[in-house]
């Protein structure tokens, strides 16, 4: 069945170091991937966007990698911040016509100052 | 510009009642989107609407069901309310369909 995996435990950095959380999935075609931001009692805030033929992607301090080979995307966060303490969500789209979002369960990071 | 806007804020209900939830896309998107969220779960995909139209919908009964108007707006009705429908409930928008969505503040429903 197909599946998405991400880091299930919280991830604590240390404020200015880079935060790399991980999103591994099975079973599955994407034809573009996206992370998001989720803060405790809010929606979802798109970060990024990469697609299937694109290796990597930056935003400012984010970055995004796409293996189709290893089947994962990594999100970097370089200098992070107490800020940036949220819920990551890594989301698969399939393209086309079932136009469907698969999320996973996402990661917590608290950066300690 | 304003956001997706989502209303009530909170929803009590009892088991067994219907419960309706209420989306206003940002102007412009056609799609909108439906999302489930149990305490400590992912997001669920409930729905997906665009130009009035039900284009697909997630691994949920019947009894959840929903409707976009013709400004795009969009309402979600759940049936005979069970216990574990208590979640946080996200719309989204997006144009065109394929690109980012955009998600409202969400309704927290709770089933007593």
């Amino acid at each position: 069945s197909q599946k998405i995996e991400q880091n299930s435990e919280a991830l604590n950095i240390q404020e200015g170091k880079t935060a790399t959380l991980t999103c591994n999935y099975t079973n599955y075609s994407p034809a573009y991937l996206q992370w998001y931001r989720q803060d405790p009692g809010r929606g979802p805030v798109f970060l990024l966007l990469i697609r299937e033929n694109e290796k990597e992607k930056r935003k400012e301090r984010l970055k995004v990698t796409f293996d189709t080979t290893l089947k994962q995307s990594l999100f970097h966060i370089t200098a992070s911040q107490p800020a940036d303490s949220a819920t990551y969500l890594c989301a698969l789209h399939s393209g086309g016509a079932t136009n469907k979002l698969i999320f996973g369960t996402g990661t917590l990071l608290a950066v300690q100052p | 510009e304003a956001g997706v806007t989502q209303s009530p804020t909170h929803l009590i209900k009892t088991r067994g009642q219907q419960a309706t939830l209420r989306c206003s896309p940002i102007s412009g998107h056609t799609s909108v989107y439906w999302y489930q969220q149990a305490l400590g779960l992912g997001l669920q995909f409930l729905l997906w609407y665009d130009e009035g139209e039900e284009r697909n919908r997630g691994n949920f009964p019947p009894r959840f069901s929903g409707r976009q108007f013709p400004n795009y707006s969009s309402e979600l009705n759940v049936n005979a309310l069970e216990l574990e429908d208590s979640a946080l409930y996200l719309c989204a928008s997006s144009s065109p369909p394929e690109n980012e969505q955009f998600f409202g503040p969400g309704t927290r429903l709770t089933v007593l």
